[in-house]
């Protein structure tokens, strides 16, 4: 069965700082591995999407890399901003459904 | 576009009542599914369907009942609410099974 582990569960740093969140799984027969930001009482919303074939992907000040045969992949947020405080979520999809993390819930303060 | 719409927002509910979450999507996707986010438990998938008339369950299904009669909605019905019921509901859409899921804002339920 396949599990999904996000470390730290926390995370609280200056503004400006470079940071990396982890996610890892344990089977490591994916299709492809997502990265989800929710804010406070609301819906999740898709920052990047990484196919199985693929090992990373950029959007702005995010890049996400994606290692099948160790069962890691990490979201790296460049020059963090108060703005970017929020949850942080992995989610790997298998055959036909996506198994989510517990997330990293992050704090940038000025 | 209105993306991915749920209501109600907020429901409370009394022990053995039933209701329906509504959900619906502007954005003609065939693949549409129902989780639930309970604290240190992360999301989990209750029931999906991959198009009109077809629907088969996730996780949780227990307790839970979908139909997909039209592309646009997936409304999913407690039978006879438990307080184990008390959850964050959301509903997700997607042009297919593999591709990026669009989440909507969530039904916050509670169950006495």
């Amino acid at each position: 069965k396949q599990e999904v582990t996000q470390i730290p569960a926390a995370l609280s740093v200056p503004e400006g700082e470079n940071l990396v969140l982890n996610c890892s799984f344990t089977d490591s027969a994916i299709y492809n591995l997502q990265w989800f930001r929710q804010d406070p009482g609301k819906g999740l919303t898709s920052l990047l999407l990484i196919q199985s074939s693929q090992r990373e992907q950029t959007s702005g000040r995010l890049n996400a890399s994606l290692d099948k045969s160790s069962g890691r992949s990490t979201l790296y947020i460049a020059a963090s901003q108060p703005g970017d405080s929020a949850t942080y979520l992995c989610a790997v999809r298998g055959t036909d459904k996506l198994i989510f993390g517990t997330g990293t819930r992050l704090q940038v303060f000025p | 576009n209105a993306g991915v719409t749920q209501t109600p927002k907020f429901q409370v509910l009394k022990t053995g009542q039933s209701m329906t979450l509504q959900c619906a999507q502007d954005m003609n996707h065939e693949y549409m599914s129902w989780y639930r986010q309970d604290p240190g438990m992360g999301l989990r998938l209750i029931h999906y369907s991959v198009g009109a008339g077809i629907t088969d369950q996730g996780e949780v299904p227990n307790g839970y009942n979908v139909s997909r009669s039209t592309t646009e909605d997936f409304p999913l019905r407690l039978l006879s609410a438990a307080p184990s019921q008390t959850s964050v509901y959301f509903c997700a859409s997607s042009q297919g099974q593999g591709l990026t899921q669009y989440f909507g804002p969530g039904t916050r339920l509670t169950v006495l």
